[in-house]
């Protein structure tokens, strides 16, 4: 079964600091891996994903995930964290076919000046 | 990457009513996907819409509390019917295009059911 896990339900960081939101996951098969980004009243927008290939993912806005097998981990980062940056963070693992997502239960970021 | 825009944003409905939501993309998806989202919390995979036949339904959903129709490969609606206040919460459209591996997620559809 596929699951994703994000054991932080909030995650605080200074502005301009860099910040890292934690994903761990659980597959049978090869892992394909994504972030989506969630601001107030609005839907999830896709940040970026892992597939295949190198092991460190250059998505939207700035961001980047380090996928790590030994580790099971998908974490997210970014080097300079922004105010704009605060919103909710889903991580997110597809089935085999990417007909159906599993995505875990969110990260709060919040980005203080 | 396809843009989904959802109808209506938001609406507040009495007990004992339904809702249809409409889903439209501005270009032809393989799969549309519904889900159920509580304020701040992880999204729930209701159906997936499938185009000429019946949706295929997560367990905990059924057809005649949430029936969908998808006449075809840009537009999908989803009913909310016989509401309570528990079905109170954001339904969320998406779609995958087979060019592409990520969904691409609608605006969401806040109900408030009193």
């Amino acid at each position: 079964a596929q699951s994703v896990a994000q054991p932080e339900d909030q995650v605080n960081v200074a502005e301009g600091n860099p910040l890292t939101v934690k994903c761990t996951y659980s597959v049978s098969g090869n892992p394909y891996l994504f972030w989506y980004v969630q601001y107030p009243n609005r839907g999830l927008q896709f940040l970026l994903k892992y597939i295949t290939g190198d092991n460190l993912v250059k998505g939207s806005y700035g961001f980047e995930a380090e996928f790590n097998k030994s580790q099971t981990s998908f974490h997210l980062k970014k080097p300079s964290a922004l105010v704009s940056d605060s919103a909710l963070y889903f991580c997110a693992v597809s089935s085999y076919n990417f007909n159906k997502f599993y995505f875990g239960s969110g990260t709060k970021l919040n980005v203080k000046p | 990457s396809a843009v989904i825009s959802q109808k209506p944003s938001r609406d507040i409905c009495q007990r004992g009513t339904s809702l249809t939501i409409q889903c439209q993309v501005d270009s032809q998806v393989t799969m549309m996907f519904w889900y159920r989202q509580q304020p701040g919390q992880s999204l729930t995979l209701i159906a997936t819409a499938n185009q000429g036949s019946e949706a295929t339904y997560e367990s905990g959903f059924v057809i005649d509390k949430f029936p969908i129709s998808r006449p075809n490969l840009t537009f999908s609606t989803l009913t909310v019917s016989n509401m309570s206040p528990e079905d109170s919460s954001i339904y969320l459209c998406s779609g995958r295009d087979r060019d592409y591996n990520e969904q691409f997620f609608g605006p969401g559809t806040r109900l408030t059911v009193l």
